[in-house]
Protein backbone atom coordinates (compact mmCIF):
# COMPACT_ATOMS: atom_id res chain seq x y z
CA UNK A 1 0.00 0.00 0.00
CA UNK A 2 1.39 3.00 -1.23
CA UNK A 3 1.42 5.93 1.30
CA UNK A 4 2.61 9.26 1.25
CA UNK A 5 3.62 12.01 4.90
CA UNK A 6 4.49 15.40 4.88
CA UNK A 7 6.18 16.35 8.05
CA UNK A 8 7.28 19.84 8.85
CA UNK A 9 6.74 23.33 10.47
CA UNK A 10 3.01 24.71 10.48
CA UNK A 11 4.67 27.68 11.05
CA UNK A 12 7.13 30.35 9.55
CA UNK A 13 8.07 33.52 9.60
CA UNK A 14 8.09 35.86 6.83
CA UNK A 15 11.28 36.10 4.64
CA UNK A 16 12.35 32.82 5.99
CA UNK A 17 12.52 29.02 4.03
CA UNK A 18 10.15 26.78 4.48
CA UNK A 19 11.44 22.61 4.87
CA UNK A 20 9.18 20.07 4.23
CA UNK A 21 9.88 16.29 3.56
CA UNK A 22 7.64 13.24 2.50
CA UNK A 23 8.49 10.34 3.29
CA UNK A 24 7.20 7.66 1.05
CA UNK A 25 6.18 3.96 1.45
CA UNK A 26 5.12 1.26 0.45
CA UNK A 27 6.88 2.74 -3.56
CA UNK A 28 10.38 3.01 -4.67
CA UNK A 29 11.52 6.53 -5.30
CA UNK A 30 14.08 5.10 -7.88
CA UNK A 31 11.43 3.44 -10.15
CA UNK A 32 11.40 5.04 -13.84
CA UNK A 33 7.18 4.57 -13.68
CA UNK A 34 6.87 7.46 -11.23
CA UNK A 35 7.95 11.15 -10.17
CA UNK A 36 7.64 12.70 -6.99
CA UNK A 37 6.04 16.10 -6.60
CA UNK A 38 4.80 18.92 -4.81
CA UNK A 39 1.43 20.89 -4.71
CA UNK A 40 0.07 23.33 -2.32
CA UNK A 41 -3.87 24.33 -2.11
CA UNK A 42 -5.19 28.03 -0.77
CA UNK A 43 -8.18 29.45 -0.66
CA UNK A 44 -6.90 31.86 -3.16
CA UNK A 45 -4.89 30.05 -5.64
CA UNK A 46 -6.69 26.83 -5.68
CA UNK A 47 -4.13 23.49 -6.31
CA UNK A 48 -0.91 24.75 -7.28
CA UNK A 49 2.17 22.70 -8.63
CA UNK A 50 5.09 23.36 -6.95
CA UNK A 51 7.80 21.36 -8.35
CA UNK A 52 8.52 17.62 -9.28
CA UNK A 53 11.62 15.37 -9.21
CA UNK A 54 12.25 12.05 -10.78
CA UNK A 55 14.53 9.21 -9.75
CA UNK A 56 17.25 10.53 -11.57
CA UNK A 57 17.12 13.67 -9.32
CA UNK A 58 16.25 15.84 -13.08
CA UNK A 59 13.69 18.76 -11.29
CA UNK A 60 10.76 20.53 -12.68
CA UNK A 61 9.36 23.77 -11.89
CA UNK A 62 6.48 26.06 -11.91
CA UNK A 63 7.79 29.09 -13.31
CA UNK A 64 6.80 31.08 -11.18
CA UNK A 65 8.05 29.42 -8.05
CA UNK A 66 11.00 28.82 -9.61
CA UNK A 67 13.52 31.59 -8.44
CA UNK A 68 12.29 29.78 -4.52
CA UNK A 69 12.43 26.84 -4.89
CA UNK A 70 14.68 23.35 -3.94
CA UNK A 71 13.78 19.84 -4.43
CA UNK A 72 15.77 17.20 -3.83
CA UNK A 73 15.70 13.37 -3.20
CA UNK A 74 16.97 12.12 0.24
CA UNK A 75 20.17 9.60 0.35
CA UNK A 76 17.96 6.99 1.81
CA UNK A 77 16.07 7.40 -1.47
CA UNK A 78 12.76 6.81 0.63
CA UNK A 79 11.97 10.69 1.02
CA UNK A 80 12.25 13.65 -0.59
CA UNK A 81 12.43 17.42 0.49
CA UNK A 82 11.17 20.87 -0.70
CA UNK A 83 12.65 23.86 0.61
CA UNK A 84 10.64 27.58 -0.45
CA UNK A 85 12.72 30.47 0.14
CA UNK A 86 11.18 34.03 0.91
CA UNK A 87 8.04 32.52 2.48
CA UNK A 88 5.51 35.72 2.65
CA UNK A 89 1.81 35.28 4.01
CA UNK A 90 0.72 34.75 0.01
CA UNK A 91 2.58 31.12 0.41
CA UNK A 92 0.19 30.14 3.61
CA UNK A 93 -1.78 27.30 1.89
CA UNK A 94 -2.39 23.25 2.57
CA UNK A 95 1.54 21.56 1.23
CA UNK A 96 1.01 18.10 0.02
CA UNK A 97 3.45 15.65 -1.57
CA UNK A 98 1.83 13.52 -4.46
CA UNK A 99 3.30 10.91 -6.78
CA UNK A 100 3.07 11.42 -10.83
CA UNK A 101 2.64 8.54 -12.86
CA UNK A 102 4.76 9.26 -15.75
CA UNK A 103 2.76 7.52 -18.27
CA UNK A 104 -0.34 9.34 -18.04
CA UNK A 105 1.52 12.44 -15.96
CA UNK A 106 -1.44 12.65 -12.76
CA UNK A 107 -0.85 12.39 -9.37
CA UNK A 108 -2.21 8.87 -8.30
CA UNK A 109 -1.32 9.05 -4.43
CA UNK A 110 -1.41 12.05 -1.95
CA UNK A 111 -0.23 12.82 1.34
CA UNK A 112 -2.76 13.90 3.93
CA UNK A 113 -1.32 17.57 3.47
CA UNK A 114 -0.03 19.71 6.10
CA UNK A 115 -0.90 23.54 6.66
CA UNK A 116 1.77 25.94 6.52
CA UNK A 117 0.97 29.10 8.22
CA UNK A 118 3.32 32.37 7.59
CA UNK A 119 2.56 34.79 10.61
CA UNK A 120 5.40 36.85 12.71
CA UNK B 1 0.32 29.18 -20.24
CA UNK B 2 -2.76 26.63 -20.25
CA UNK B 3 -5.96 27.53 -18.08
CA UNK B 4 -8.39 25.26 -17.29
CA UNK B 5 -11.49 26.39 -16.44
CA UNK B 6 -14.37 24.77 -14.85
CA UNK B 7 -18.33 24.99 -15.04
CA UNK B 8 -20.41 25.44 -13.01
CA UNK B 9 -18.77 26.60 -9.93
CA UNK B 10 -21.60 24.86 -8.15
CA UNK B 11 -23.60 22.28 -9.05
CA UNK B 12 -27.05 21.99 -6.83
CA UNK B 13 -28.25 18.33 -7.08
CA UNK B 14 -29.91 15.26 -5.57
CA UNK B 15 -28.80 12.05 -4.83
CA UNK B 16 -29.73 9.76 -7.81
CA UNK B 17 -29.23 12.53 -10.70
CA UNK B 18 -27.02 12.65 -13.29
CA UNK B 19 -24.06 15.37 -13.11
CA UNK B 20 -21.84 16.91 -15.68
CA UNK B 21 -19.16 18.78 -14.82
CA UNK B 22 -17.39 20.82 -17.56
CA UNK B 23 -13.56 22.02 -17.91
CA UNK B 24 -12.26 24.08 -20.75
CA UNK B 25 -8.76 24.38 -21.83
CA UNK B 26 -7.28 28.20 -22.85
CA UNK B 27 -5.54 25.80 -25.55
CA UNK B 28 -6.43 22.71 -27.11
CA UNK B 29 -5.57 19.83 -24.30
CA UNK B 30 -3.84 16.92 -24.81
CA UNK B 31 -6.34 14.37 -24.14
CA UNK B 32 -3.89 11.51 -22.92
CA UNK B 33 -2.91 13.64 -20.03
CA UNK B 34 -6.33 15.28 -18.94
CA UNK B 35 -7.36 13.83 -15.35
CA UNK B 36 -10.39 14.26 -12.57
CA UNK B 37 -10.52 14.44 -9.03
CA UNK B 38 -12.42 14.63 -6.13
CA UNK B 39 -11.60 16.77 -3.17
CA UNK B 40 -14.10 16.43 0.10
CA UNK B 41 -13.61 18.80 3.42
CA UNK B 42 -10.31 17.89 4.99
CA UNK B 43 -8.94 15.29 2.35
CA UNK B 44 -6.35 15.60 0.01
CA UNK B 45 -7.81 15.50 -3.50
CA UNK B 46 -8.12 11.43 -4.99
CA UNK B 47 -7.73 10.79 -8.74
CA UNK B 48 -10.64 9.45 -10.33
CA UNK B 49 -10.05 9.62 -14.05
CA UNK B 50 -7.09 9.85 -15.98
CA UNK B 51 -5.90 9.88 -19.87
CA UNK B 52 -9.60 11.84 -20.06
CA UNK B 53 -11.76 8.46 -19.51
CA UNK B 54 -10.00 5.86 -17.91
CA UNK B 55 -11.15 4.62 -14.37
CA UNK B 56 -8.32 5.22 -11.37
CA UNK B 57 -8.32 1.90 -9.77
CA UNK B 58 -11.74 1.46 -7.12
CA UNK B 59 -13.61 3.70 -8.78
CA UNK B 60 -17.02 2.83 -9.75
CA UNK B 61 -18.66 2.92 -12.95
CA UNK B 62 -21.34 5.37 -12.41
CA UNK B 63 -18.24 7.84 -13.02
CA UNK B 64 -17.40 8.72 -16.45
CA UNK B 65 -15.03 11.05 -18.53
CA UNK B 66 -15.02 12.13 -22.11
CA UNK B 67 -13.70 15.19 -24.41
CA UNK B 68 -11.44 16.14 -26.71
CA UNK B 69 -9.89 19.28 -27.85
CA UNK B 70 -10.66 22.37 -25.42
CA UNK B 71 -13.39 20.95 -23.70
CA UNK B 72 -13.84 17.70 -21.84
CA UNK B 73 -16.49 16.81 -19.33
CA UNK B 74 -16.87 14.60 -16.35
CA UNK B 75 -20.03 12.72 -15.87
CA UNK B 76 -21.45 10.71 -12.72
CA UNK B 77 -24.50 8.79 -13.42
CA UNK B 78 -26.46 8.25 -10.40
CA UNK B 79 -25.16 10.49 -7.02
CA UNK B 80 -24.16 9.24 -4.11
CA UNK B 81 -24.36 10.50 -1.11
CA UNK B 82 -19.74 10.82 -0.73
CA UNK B 83 -20.04 12.34 -4.71
CA UNK B 84 -21.16 15.52 -3.01
CA UNK B 85 -18.01 17.42 -3.17
CA UNK B 86 -15.11 19.58 -5.02
CA UNK B 87 -14.18 18.54 -8.54
CA UNK B 88 -11.03 19.24 -10.23
CA UNK B 89 -9.63 18.67 -13.69
CA UNK B 90 -5.72 18.71 -14.27
CA UNK B 91 -3.73 18.75 -17.34
CA UNK B 92 -0.26 18.64 -18.36
CA UNK B 93 0.90 20.70 -20.79
CA UNK B 94 4.09 20.61 -23.35
CA UNK B 95 5.61 23.11 -21.60
CA UNK B 96 6.27 20.32 -18.67
CA UNK B 97 3.90 22.09 -16.49
CA UNK B 98 1.13 21.18 -14.45
CA UNK B 99 -2.35 22.97 -14.43
CA UNK B 100 -5.60 22.14 -12.39
CA UNK B 101 -9.48 24.00 -12.73
CA UNK B 102 -10.31 26.10 -10.05
CA UNK B 103 -12.85 23.76 -8.90
CA UNK B 104 -16.96 22.43 -9.55
CA UNK B 105 -18.63 22.08 -6.21
CA UNK B 106 -21.38 19.32 -6.23
CA UNK B 107 -23.56 20.40 -3.44
CA UNK B 108 -26.73 18.76 -2.19
CA UNK B 109 -29.76 20.25 -3.36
Amino acid sequence: QVQLQESGPGLVKPSETLSLTCTVSGASIDSNTFYWAWIRQSPEKGLEWIATINYNGETYFNPSLKSRVTISLDASRTRYSLKLRSMAAADTAVYYCARDRVRWRHFDHWGQGTLVTVSS
Amino acid sequence: EIVLTQSPGTLSLSPGERATLSCRGSQSLSSSYLAWYRQTPGQAPRLLIYGTSTRATGIPDRFSGSGSGTDFTLTISRLEPEDFAVYYCQHYGSSLRYTFGQGTKLEIK
